[in-house]
C-alpha cells in the first residue's frame, strides 16, 4: 500500500486558487488516487478521483504527472467554507484496505 | 436520502464495560468499514467487510470486533474498552470497496474513562 505525504497545514485567502500536493513515491501500477474533504464534526466526503493526467469536476481538479509519484488537488477560488482537512488516499484496484495520510488542514482567511 | 448512519453520536463509558457502536447504510452497498481518527494520526482502518459474513482486519484491529449479518448493518463491538480506545470513530461504505468512493457516517466520539 502506497504511503502518502502531505503538508500539515496551509493558509489561503478567499478568492485564491489553492493547490495541495500529495507525494506517493511508491505508488503501484494498479493504484488510483482519491481526495477527501473533512469538515469539523463530520465524516470525510469524496471530492475527486483519478488515475493519470487531469481530472476535473464541479468542485476541483486533480493533476497527476506522468510518473504518478505525486498528485495535486486544485481548488479554484476558495471561500471560507472550504476551510477543512483534505486527505489524499492511494489505493490499489481490487483491495479493500485503505491507508489515509494525516491530511492537510486548509484555512481560508477573509 | 442516501446515508450512513452511526449511533450513538457521543458515548462516555468506563473501562471494561462492553459497548456496541452501530452503523447502517441505505444504499445497498456491499462494502463497509470502520476507522478511528486520532489527532496527528489521521484515519486508521480497523475492520472492513466485503459482503455479508465476510470481514477482515484493517491496520488497527486489536481490541475490536465486528459482525456483518445483514448487508445494511456493520456494528463495531468493544468487548472490554480501554482508555486508549478513546477516539473518534467513523463508519464508511461503498458499492464494492474497490475504486469506489467511500461514503462516511457523521462519526461517534467515544470516551473511555
Amino acid at each position: 500500500l502506497a504511503k502518502t505525504t502531505q503538508p500539515i497545514s496551509m493558509d489561503s485567502y478567499e478568492g485564491q486558487e489553492v493547490n495541495i500536493t500529495c507525494s506517493h513515491n511508491n505508488i503501484a501500477t494498479n493504484d488510483y488516487i482519491t481526495w477527501y474533504q473533512q469538515f469539523p464534526s463530520q465524516g470525510p466526503r469524496f471530492i475527486i478521483q483519478g488515475y493519470k493526467t487531469k481530472v476535473t469536476n464541479e468542485v476541483a481538479s486533480l493533476f497527476i504527472p506522468a510518473d504518478r509519484k505525486s498528485s495535486t488537488l486544485s481548488l479554484p477560488r476558495v471561500s471560507l467554507s472550504d476551510t477543512a482537512v483534505y486527505y489524499c488516499l492511494v489505493a490499489a484496484r481490487g483491495t479493500y484496505k485503505y491507508i489515509f495520510g494525516t491530511g492537510t488542514r486548509l484555512k481560508v482567511l477573509a | 436520502e442516501a446515508q450512513v448512519t452511526q449511533n450513538p453520536r457521543y458515548l462516555i463509558t468506563v473501562t471494561g464495560k462492553k459497548l456496541t457502536v452501530t452503523c447502517s447504510q441505505n444504499m445497498n452497498h456491499e462494502y463497509m468499514s470502520w476507522y478511528r481518527q486520532d489527532p496527528g494520526l489521521g484515519l486508521r482502518q480497523i475492520y472492513y467487510s466485503m459482503n455479508v459474513e465476510v470481514t477482515d482486519k484493517g491496520d488497527v484491529p486489536e481490541g475490536y470486533k465486528v459482525s456483518r449479518k445483514e448487508k445494511r448493518n456493520f456494528p463495531l463491538i468493544l468487548e472490554s474498552p480501554s482508555p486508549n480506545q478513546t477516539s473518534l470513530y467513523f463508519c464508511a461504505s461503498s458499492f464494492t470497496g474497490s475504486e469506489e468512493k467511500l461514503f462516511f457516517g457523521s462519526g461517534t466520539q467515544l470516551s473511555v474513562l
